[in-house]
């Protein structure tokens, strides 16, 4: 059954640096997503893409996150300068054209020390 | 906005008893409702959906949810509750309305624990 994948499993970082967070959507979805879990809190929306372009994203994505679509199978998730409020499980999803539902990854665990 | 409130951060079942998982949004548009399941250290998995059409809906494991318009509910059941159960459950939910990027607002979740 097809799966959407994401690299690293868990990313440790210094503040200040710049991370990238890894997603394979499932092949022939055209809707794609991240979300983030800060620990014990809901799972919120960060920003969602179509067509090459951000469709909408969420005060949370400011300037210092950025996605892009580099190839045809990649989906990635750039925070520029970390902070350490950044600590979270990022989640990947994709959407295909028919339907309202996502699939998600297993998540990334970002660590801002 | 939307929003959604999943009461009880935690539930304890015996195996064998009803699995109840209450789940209430709020929506200005008819809504599609979602219940995602999340393993330990796995990703969120989906269980079961309301989109349109019969309120009564189906899902994997042998749950299931019903879309109450009135009292703004979208519950999750499950008659026997297995060892394998045992998850954190999130409720979520997005507008029905033409357009929609269908972004999900999710609940704070639930976890489920099931003693032998």
């Amino acid at each position: 059954e097809p799966e959407v994948t994401q690299t690293p499993s868990h990313q440790v970082t210094q503040m200040g640096q710049e991370v990238i967070l890894r997603c394979v959507p499932i092949s022939n979805h055209l809707y794609f997503y991240w979300y983030r879990q800060i620990l014990g809190q809901k799972v919120e929306f960060l920003v969602s893409f179509y067509n090459n372009e951000i469709s909408e994203k969420s005060e949370i994505f400011d300037d210092q996150f950025s996605v892009e679509r580099p190839d045809g199978s990649n989906f990635t998730l750039k925070i520029r300068s970390t902070k350490l409020e950044d600590s979270a499980m990022y989640f990947c999803a994709s959407r295909g054209l028919a339907g309202a539902e996502q699939y998600f990854g297993p998540g990334t665990r970002l660590t801002v020390t | 906005a939307q929003s959604v409130t999943q009461l009880g951060s935690h539930v304890s079942v015996s195996e064998g008893a009803l699995v109840l998982l209450r789940c209430n949004y709020s929506s200005s548009v008819p809504p599609y409702l979602f219940w995602y399941v999340q393993y330990p250290n796995q990703g969120l998995q989906l269980l079961l959906k309301y989109t349109t059409g019969a309120t009564l809906v189906k899902g994997i494991n042998g749950f299931e949810a019903e879309f109450k318009k009135s009292e703004t509910s979208f519950h999750l059941t499950k008659p026997s509750a297995h060892m394998s159960d045992a998850a954190e459950y999130f409720c979520a939910v997005t507008k029905n309305s033409g357009g929609s990027n269908y972004k999900l607002t999710f609940g704070k979740g639930t976890l489920l624990t099931v003693n032998p």
